[in-house]
Parts: C-alpha cells; sequence; structure tokens
C-alpha cells in the first residue's frame, strides 16, 4: 500500500464548479500535512498547509480526518486558473522527510 | 526573502554521458537540502537529502551520487547515465530541524533531463 494515495483523475469540472478531492494516508503517526500545487512543466509550489481545524484560504478549503486517516481538498468557484494537478504531501516523521502522493490532475474547463 | 535556483534548466544527454546537477538557496543558512526525480507523469521520488555540509543521505540505490561542498550548494552527479535517468530533477529546500517550523519545502525551478 502507498504510504500517500490520491485518485488520479483527471477530473473534469466546469468553470464556476466546486470540486473535492481526497487523499489518504497510511502512517497514523504523521504529524503535518500539506497541499501543493503543480503546473505542467513546473515545480510544485505550496497551496497551503492543513491544519487538524480545517483551514480556509479563499476559495479553498482544507480538511484532516486524523481518525480516517484522509485529508481533503475543497475547491469553490472554480476558475481555469485552477487547472493543475494537486499534490498531497505528509510529513511522518520528527525531521523535514515529506511523502509526496501522485497527484491528482483538475482541467477547468470554459 | 529565500529563493533556490537550479541549473542547467533542460539538458539532452547521450547515455554513458556524466552529469552535473547544482542547485544553490539564497537568503537563509543551514538548510536541509533535498533532491527529487519526477518521471513522466509520475510522483515525485526522494532521490537524496542533506542535513549539512559533507553529510548526505540515499533513499534509493542508483547510479547517481549527491555532493553538499557548501552550506547553501547541492549537487547531483553522475559517472554515466542510463536512458532510465530521464526525468525532472528538483531540488529543495526547508529549515533545518533545529528550528521551528512545519517541514514546509520549497522547490527550486527544476532540470530537466532527456537521456538519449
Amino acid at each position: 500500500r502507498k504510504e500517500v494515495e490520491q485518485d488520479p483523475g483527471p477530473f473534469n469540472v466546469p468553470e464556476g464548479a466546486t470540486v473535492a478531492f481526497n487523499c489518504t494516508y497510511s502512517n497514523s503517526a504523521s504529524q503535518s500535512f500539506f497541499w501543493y500545487r503543480q503546473d505542467c512543466r513546473k515545480e510544485p509550489k505550496l497551496l497551503m498547509s492543513v491544519y487538524s481545524s480545517g483551514n480556509e484560504d479563499g476559495r479553498f478549503t482544507a480538511q484532516l480526518n486524523r481518525a480516517s486517516q484522509y485529508i481533503s481538498l475543497l475547491i469553490r468557484d472554480s476558475k481555469l486558473s485552477d487547472s493543475a494537478t494537486y499534490l498531497c504531501v505528509v510529513n511522518s516523521d520528527a525531521g523535514n522527510m515529506l511523502t509526496f502522493g501522485g497527484g491528482t490532475r483538475l482541467m477547468v474547463k470554459p | 526573502s529565500q529563493t533556490i535556483h537550479q541549473w542547467p534548466a533542460t539538458l539532452v544527454q547521450p547515455v554513458g554521458s556524466p552529469l552535473s546537477l547544482e542547485c544553490t538557496v539564497e537568503g537563509t543558512s543551514n538548510p536541509n537540502l533535498y533532491w527529487y526525480r519526477q518521471a513522466a507523469g509520475r510522483g515525485l521520488q526522494l532521490l537524496f537529502y542533506s542535513v549539512g555540509i559533507g553529510q548526505i543521505s540515499s533513499e534509493v540505490p542508483q547510479n547517481l551520487s549527491a555532493s553538499r561542498p557548501q552550506d547553501r550548494q547541492f549537487i547531483l552527479s553522475s559517472k554515466k547515465l542510463l536512458l532510465s535517468d530521464s526525468g525532472f530533477y528538483l531540488c529543495a529546500w526547508t529549515r533545518s530541524i533545529m528550528t521551528s517550523g512545519r517541514g514546509t519545502q520549497y522547490f527550486g525551478p527544476g532540470t530537466r533531463l532527456l537521456v538519449l
């Protein structure tokens, strides 16, 4: 079983739609959680950290469910510019080692 | 502010040739440094990480090596490239484990390597 699993997609949605991605992780001792965004042929960039109480940044909402070991990302009012691959990332040790999911590809259509 | 540089941006090399990719970080000291490879359409694979000068840990056996000759410089090398070495090579940094923070990694722009 992979340490961090994501549905690869692609998720094809119209502009203005709400879309949600889930990610599951296998290590119950995981401590820190992130969503990164990667545009085609570019480096991953931090989208947002995921806090235990859930957090929101504009149109983006991240949730953490430790009991079920999954993380979610909700995007409201999708824009064409949201088209990218979204990487679920988990820090499972006391250091700075991150484990990346394979990514979920989102395509927002006009 | 901190910035991370990688070069070259793109590289086409024949099988069996040597490789040297460089990564430098500005605006911070004693960072943790990482090399990842991303094959086409695939996830990130951690290759090496370093917590200090001369300290290298390897995550997967391969024909690649890494070195950290200076605090903010990380080099990825190979003596003889294989076809399977093709991919997108990303360097990343985090603040040292000794400082506060949640382990966020920041990536350089990457080097796209094609081995023919």
